[in-house]
Parts: structure tokens; sequence; C-alpha cells
């Protein structure tokens, strides 16, 4: 299986400010994925990082509040702009494509709570 | 695109009882898997389980996929089980996970 780490692990912001969310995966994956889960919600997938060009981005979310890189096969960011309390969520890491038996599996990461004041 | 739905939304069991998790899926997918979101926030991998039968302790899980439904087994539940339950499939030329709805456990002593 992967390990996913992803940093920080929460803030409080205040609002008009941006936030970068850092995720390393401890092995190489094919895809990297950040979701979005607001209080009490399900998980709401953003955008695929692909490597190397610009992430794809769901319904609803665009780049330039939502900006994501993913220079290399382990490590991808996600900066949520501007921020305001309606971005208040967890955020979280996500990947697969693992060598071997695990590679339809995918495995998410601790995420990051974010509070916007 | 895809509609996922859990049932029940909720769930309240005294420790020791049993229960059955329900998942549907308005079409065909290639990957379906049941994740446990514990109170800290953390998604645990139960079961990778596009079709078949698994188990894993007192846990199991059983994909219909012609029938489009997958249903997970707790049996013995513990504290420890409470949180929510997530379903996520995956259709055929995507690489996009969908999460359903979720079923929201409470086991009490």
């Amino acid at each position: 299986s992967a390990v996913i780490s992803q940093k920080p692990s929460r803030d409080i912001c205040q609002r008009g400010t941006s936030l970068t969310i850092q995720c390393q995966v401890d092995s190489q994956v094919t895809m990297m994925f950040w979701y979005r889960q607001q209080p009490g919600q399900s998980l709401t997938l953003i955008a695929t990082a692909n490597q190397g060009s610009e992430a794809t981005y769901e319904s609803g979310f665009v780049i330039d509040k939502f900006p994501i890189s993913r220079p290399n096969l382990t490590f991808s960011t996600l900066t949520v702009s501007n921020m305001s309390p309606e971005d208040s969520s967890i955020y979280l890491c996500s990947a697969k494509g693992l060598a071997g038996e695990h590679q339809e599996t995918q495995y998410f990461g601790p995420g990051t709570r974010l509070l916007v004041l | 695109g895809i509609q996922v739905e859990q049932s029940p939304p909720d769930l309240i069991l005294q420790e020791g009882a049993n229960s059955t998790l329900r998942c549907n899926f308005s079409d065909s997918v290639n990957n379906l898997q049941w994740f446990h979101q514990n109170p800290w926030g953390q998604l645990i991998n139960l079961f990778y389980i596009p079709s078949g039968t698994k188990q894993n302790g007192r846990l199991s899980a059983t994909t219909v996929a012609t029938e489009r439904y997958s249903l997970l087994y707790i049996s013995s539940s513990q504290t420890t089980d409470s949180g929510v339950y997530f379903c996520a499939v995956r259709t055929y030329n995507t690489d996009k996970l969908i999460f359903g709805t979720g079923t929201r456990l409470q086991v009490f002593p």
C-alpha cells in the first residue's frame, strides 16, 4: 500500500489569504488527485494533478481558485487562494497506480483541516 | 454522471450487534472501494472489491456488479467501528473515484 503524508495537518487562516497544502507519496504513482470534504458531507473531487502539465479540474472548480502543481511522480501541492469562510473544509490528497497488484486501489492522505475566519 | 447512494444514512448500534450497509450505483463500474472515516477524519481502506466477496476479520463485503450494488457487513460491532463508511466507484474510461453519500455509524457500549 501507499503511505501519503500532507502538510500542514490543520490551519486557521484569515479571509483573503492563501494556503498551500503539500502532499508526498512514499512511492511512485501514476495518478494523484485532490478532494474536498465540506463539514458533514461526502468527498468531492477537485482535480486530477497531472505531472508536468496543467491539472484537470472538475465542474465547479477553477485553476485561479485552486492552483495545483505536480512536479514529479511522488509530490503535489494544492493552493486555496483568496480564502473565504466557505472554503473551510478538509482537503485530501489521493493517489493510485502503485506498481504491482495494488495499482487500481486508491489511497488517501490524512487530510488538511482548514478553518477560514 | 454516475450516482452513488448509500443506505441507511445513519445507524446506531449497541456493541456486539451486526449490521449491513448498502451502496447502490447507477452505472457499470470497474472499481469499487469501501472506506471507513474515523472520528479524526482519516480515511481507511477497507476493501477493493469491484466484484465478488471478500472478508477481513469481522468485516466482509460483496459486490454484485451486474445488479449495481455492494454490501458491507460488520459483525460483532465494537465502539471503534464508529465513524462514517463510504463506498466509492470508478466507471470505465475514467480515472475518477466518485464517493457515495456515506453511512454514519455510532456504536455504543
